[in-house]
């Protein structure tokens, strides 16, 4: 059965601070992908990354970056947290080029305060 | 370029009843669309997709949808909405290379006893 983890289901964190958000799938799939979701706009990509030490901007990548060292871990930091980024990340990934569906993590609920 | 459009953030059914949920996309290639459901705190789950085969398709739950190109229409349907379906539930396209979906901004599905 294949699996997406996310490191934390919640979190709460203070103004100013770096937060790490991480995910792992364990399906060998090359492309990895970082959303948050908020009520009323949906998932809005955060970064993508198509392979180790790749990655790319999606739509919404200010105040956000990513790392991906490992294939299976893709990880979403939070250089300097703000309020405005509290919500619900969701990480997945694919298998490259198949257009299968995306397998989802089961999200981590961020707040900041 | 892909999009795709829910109409509705909002649905309510009785128990028993039709369950309606309206997608319309957007593509310049031939489209491969899927459904997704979100129960509360958790990640999306795939319900269906359409991948060119047969535009009626058939998925999980007892839900269904039909491709509809001459309307780029995809939208889902139940016939009998169960307490359980209600959840959060999202249209997806994804992109020629299949590496990019593109979401709604989801439809929440009441269903009243």
């Amino acid at each position: 059965d294949v699996k997406v983890t996310q490191s934390s289901r919640y979190l709460v964190k203070r103004t100013g601070e770096k937060v790490f958000l991480e995910c792992v799938q364990d399906m060998d799939h090359e492309n990895m992908f970082w959303y948050r979701q908020d009520p009323g706009l949906g998932l809005r990509l955060i970064y993508f990354s198509y392979d180790v030490k790749m990655k790319e901007k999606g739509d919404i990548p200010e105040g956000y970056s990513v790392s991906r060292e490992k294939k299976e871990r893709f990880s979403l930091i939070l250089e300097s947290a703000s309020t405005n980024q509290t919500s619900m990340y969701l990480c997945a990934s694919i298998r490259s080029g198949r257009r299968e569906t995306q397998y989802f993590g089961p999200g981590t609920r961020l707040l900041v305060l | 370029a892909q999009s795709v459009t829910q109409l509705g953030s909002h649905v309510s059914v009785s128990e028993g009843a039709l369950v309606l949920l309206r997608c319309n996309y957007s593509s310049s290639v031939p489209p491969y669309l899927f459904w997704y459901v979100q129960y509360p705190n958790q990640g999306l789950q795939l319900l269906l997709k359409y991948t060119s085969a047969a535009t009626l398709v058939k998925g999980i739950n007892g839900f269904e949808a039909e491709f509809k190109k001459s309307e780029t229409s995809f939208h889902l349907t139940k016939p009998s909405a169960h307490m359980s379906d209600a959840a959060e539930y999202f249209c997806a396209v994804s992109d020629p290379t299949g590496n990019q979906f593109y979401f709604g901004t989801g439809t929440s599905l009441t269903v009243i006893p």
